[in-house]
């Protein structure tokens, strides 16, 4: 099974609107990570948020926040008021184990977002 | 801090030949992994690292050896070239003793795009 699940392939988004990239996960660990990365066209990965399984309250970064569902295993991306520099492909990925001494990311496959002017 | 830094930004190969693929980081990160990329399969975690002298297998390790002699340099080794390891790697590195925070987010190197004929 998928440990890491993107449905969406591509989005297309009109600018200034709010856009949800979706990400679902698996695992039967307590403790784990999930992150998401922004992949732009120079192919560079840059880190954008993270959630962690213990954590209260959902993570927020600026323009991004995470809809964190525990009991149904998403962590969705959630990107407000969006700009035509968050055109790229944006990747979920999670840590299972604890915060220190397991470092292994597993990525899900992506989602192009393109943000139309 | 240059940060992670990777060597070669691109590369060509022949089937049957070996090279390596340089990795090192300046910010006395102890974990330091290595990832493929192919299109529609995300990132795939080929060798890790949790400090020097200390290496193991990730989730597509075949073909592929690495070693880590010190804190700062993770190299790559192809030891026969197929055109099956034509993809982009990322070498990543986290996790410092000295700037522990609470999610400890993986930092990528820009990447090297190796084709193999």
């Amino acid at each position: 099974a998928q440990k890491i699940t993107q449905t969406q392939p591509g989005m297309f988004v009109q600018e200034k609107e709010a856009v949800t990239l979706d990400c679902t996960y698996d695992t039967s660990d307590p403790s784990y990570g999930l992150f998401w990365y922004k992949q732009p066209s120079s192919g560079e990965m840059i880190f954008l948020i993270y959630q962690g399984s213990y954590d209260q309250q959902n993570a927020t970064e600026g323009r991004y926040s995470l809809n964190f569902q525990k009991a149904r295993k998403s962590a969705n991306l959630v990107i407000s008021a969006s700009q035509l520099g968050d055109s790229a492909m944006y990747f979920c990925a999670m840590r299972e184990g604890p915060n220190f001494g397991n470092e292994k990311l597993t990525f899900g496959t992506g989602t192009r977002l393109t943000i139309i002017p | 801090n240059a940060g992670v830094t990777q060597t070669p930004k691109f590369q060509v190969l022949k089937t049957g030949q070996s090279m390596t693929l340089q990795c090192a980081q300046d910010m006395n990160h102890e974990y330091m992994s290595w990832y493929r990329q192919d299109p529609g399969m995300g990132l795939r975690l080929i060798h890790y690292s949790v400090g020097a002298g200390i290496t193991d297998q990730g989730e597509v390790p075949n073909g592929y050896n690495v070693s880590r002699s010190t804190t700062e340099d993770f190299p790559l080794r192809l030891l026969s070239a197929a055109p099956s390891q034509t993809s982009v790697y990322f070498c990543a590195s986290s996790f410092s003793p000295s700037t522990r925070n609470s999610y400890n987010e993986q930092f990528f190197g820009p990447g090297t795009r190796l084709t193999v004929l």
